[in-house]
């Protein structure tokens, strides 16, 4: 059963406007969230986290936000360029509660931004 | 440099061949680690190393024997492999255990015929 859930393989948005990834997660355990981003040919690239003592972080273009009620957590990126498109994942970690180095990840939404 | 590098990029070999994956960090991390990325599945943890010591086994198959000879370097040594272990390599390392912004390598394409 996967604990980290990414219920949208992929996603289209115009160049300027905003994009919303989704994820959702079962355990709660969890204590920190994690963004990647991966385009083709590369490994997995940081992007940006947030810990559950927080609903929101912020950098730059891109703000993740998490609701620890609901379980779900979010990244915006406003405003959306055509070098975001890529294959964002949500991983998730239960750092004091579950197995050390233990990243969860979801399977990934794919982004394009159309100019 | 991108830091974490894995060679080679892509691998096909044969399900009675041998083979080593390798994997090299420039970062002055302590932690390594192996996942695997088949198609349509999220990356799965495989193995993780801190301080050149193996912390978990995350339940994989005795076909994958994993290597930390120091804290740069890993290797996951390969060895009668089956077409559905055909997926993507992945290593990453990370300063320390539970610091969980891990980075990558660029992967080994892996197919087995």
């Amino acid at each position: 059963d996967q604990q980290v859930k990414q219920n949208s393989p992929s996603l289209s948005v115009q160049e300027g406007r905003i994009s919303i990834l989704n994820c959702d997660y079962t355990n709660s355990m969890f204590d920190y969230f994690l963004w990647y981003k991966k385009y083709p040919a590369e490994g997995p690239t940081f992007l940006i986290s947030i810990s559950s003592i927080k609903d929101k972080n912020e950098d730059g273009r891109f703000t993740v936000f998490l609701n620890k009620s609901a379980k779900h957590l979010s990244l915006h990126i406003v405003p959306s360029q055509p070098g975001d498109s890529a294959v964002y994942f949500c991983a998730a970690s239960a750092r004091y509660g579950g197995s050390q180095g233990n990243l969860i990840f979801g399977k990934g939404t794919k982004l394009s931004v159309k100019p | 440099e991108t830091g974490v590098t894995q060679t080679p990029r892509h691998l096909v070999m044969g399900m009675t061949n041998k083979k080593s994956l390798k994997c090299e960090q420039h970062l002055g991390h302590n932690a390594m680690y192996w996942y695997k990325q088949s198609a349509k599945k999220p990356l799965e943890l495989m193995f993780v190393y801190n301080f050149k010591e193996q912390t978990e086994n995350n339940s994989v198959p005795s076909r994958f024997s994993p290597e930390c000879p120091n804290s740069s370097h890993l290797f996951l040594h390969l060895h009668t492999l089956q077409p559905e272990d055909s997926a993507l390599y992945l290593c990453a390392s990370s300063p320390r255990v539970m610091n969980t912004e891990a980075f990558f390598g660029q992967g080994t394409r892996l197919t087995v015929v």
